[in-house]
Order: structure tokens, then C-alpha cells, then sequence
């Protein structure tokens, strides 16, 4: 696609649901990245895949929180027994190789929020 | 460790005139630096980076960022401000020692006016 595409944009979920979250990066792109943005604040990273394999997990903050990109292009953050404090913006970003200069092209982000 | 701080959460400008939108950043090794614009319920929108060379670096829609080594800062810039540039901004860095984790700063809310 000519994006970075994630879905569901808005997700509602009550206090102890499981949710998943996907992103379809650009094409091509070898690297993957997840953040989370709360309200009023920048993003935090969570996780990065290079191709399958998920070299960074330093930022998932808690085992309730698991991301895979089995196939090297769609990736899905699941996010087990929801609490109110996952509610955010979570936002996926792709980039085409896995040099450290190449910038990311983020999507417009998942919008949870936990009742 | 890697980090930014953005020091001013709002900015405010009156259009035609400059702005300036601070950033300064921490690194252990050597920087790669970047910009970045978000317009609500939109995705970040890269403006531009700063990896080696020319401390003056342009980008998109007439932004451009200095790098500045001694004062450890990456502060971005317009000549003329529109109300079109209304937005938040985000500073983020990379080590480039380090993998390819890239840190934001809390952002800058810059506001035009007529």
C-alpha cells in the first residue's frame, strides 16, 4: 500500500478484555516499530521487528503486552487483560531498511481506550 | 542512554513572522537527529534529519533544523510562519552506537495566528 495502515482506529474495550492491534507496514520495508503516545504526550517505544525477528522488546511494559510479525510484514500487539492505564494511541512506523539513519513513516495510530 | 527534552510545550507565533521550535538532546555516542509534525488524529509526518555533514539541514515545506554540536541542541526553524503550520512538533534521536530505537521528546504545540 502507499502507507503505513493500522487497524481498528478506535478500539474500546472493557477492563480486563484481550485486544489486538494490526499494522501493515509499506511494502518493502524491513523494519517495524510500535509506540505508545499517551494524551498530551510523545511516543514511547515499545517494540521493534527487523524482518521476523523481534530484536528490541525493552519498552513492552508489562507481559501483558505481545507483539509478532510472523511473516516478516504484518504485525499485530496484543494486549492481554486490558487496564485503564493502556488506554493510548498506539502508533506502528515502518522504514525501508534497518540502517540507523532511514526515517520512520508512521500510521495514524490505533486509539484505545479501556472503561 | 538516549533522551530529548523539548522546553517549551507551546509556542506561539504570528504569521510571516520566524519561528523557532527548541530541542536539545543526550546521547553517549554521536547523534542522528529528526523532526517530526503531527496534526490531530493524524500519524507523524517526518520533516526532516540531520545524520552527518552540513549543520544547516532543509526540509520539508520550508522547515529547516541546525545542528549544533557544542550546544547539543537541534532547534527547528522557518522564516515565515503560516497558520497552516499549526500543529504538534516532535524532536527524536538515535545513537548511532546503539540499535534502532528512536527516542521522542514530549513535543512543542506551535499555534499561528492571523
Amino acid at each position: 500500500g502507499a502507507g503505513v495502515s493500522q487497524s481498528p482506529r478506535y478500539k474500546v474495550a472493557k477492563r480486563g478484555q484481550d485486544v489486538a492491534l494490526r499494522c501493515d507496514p509499506i511494502s518493502g520495508h524491513v523494519s517495524l516499530f510500535w509506540y505508545q503516545q499517551a494524551l498530551g504526550q510523545g511516543p514511547e517505544f515499545l517494540t521493534y521487528f527487523q524482518n521476523e525477528a523481534q530484536l528490541d522488546k525493552s519498552g513492552l511494559p508489562s507481559d501483558r503486552f505481545f507483539a509478532e510479525r510472523p511473516e516478516g510484514s504484518v504485525s499485530t500487539l496484543k494486549i492481554q487483560r486490558t487496564q485503564q492505564e493502556d488506554s493510548a494511541v498506539y502508533l506502528c512506523a515502518s522504514s525501508f531498511g534497518h540502517s540507523n539513519t532511514g526515517e520512520l513513516f508512521f500510521g495514524e495510530g490505533s486509539r484505545l481506550t479501556v472503561l | 542512554a538516549q533522551s530529548v527534552a523539548q522546553p517549551e510545550d507551546q509556542v506561539n507565533v504570528a504569521e510571516g513572522n520566524p519561528l523557532t521550535v527548541k530541542c536539545t538532546y543526550s546521547v553517549s555516542g554521536n547523534p542522528y537527529l529528526f523532526w517530526y509534525v503531527q496534526y490531530p488524529n493524524r500519524g507523524l509526518q517526518f520533516l526532516l534529519k540531520y545524520i552527518t555533514g552540513d549543520n544547516l539541514v532543509k526540509g520539508s515545506y520550508g522547515f529547516e533544523a541546525e545542528f549544533n554540536k557544542s550546544q547539543t541542541s537541534f532547534h527547528l526553524k522557518k522564516p515565515s510562519a503560516l497558520v497552516s503550520d499549526s500543529a504538534l512538533y516532535f524532536c527524536a534521536v538515535r545513537d548511532t552506537g546503539t540499535a534502532s530505537k528512536l527516542t521522542f521528546g514530549t513535543g512543542t504545540r506551535l499555534q499561528v495566528t492571523l
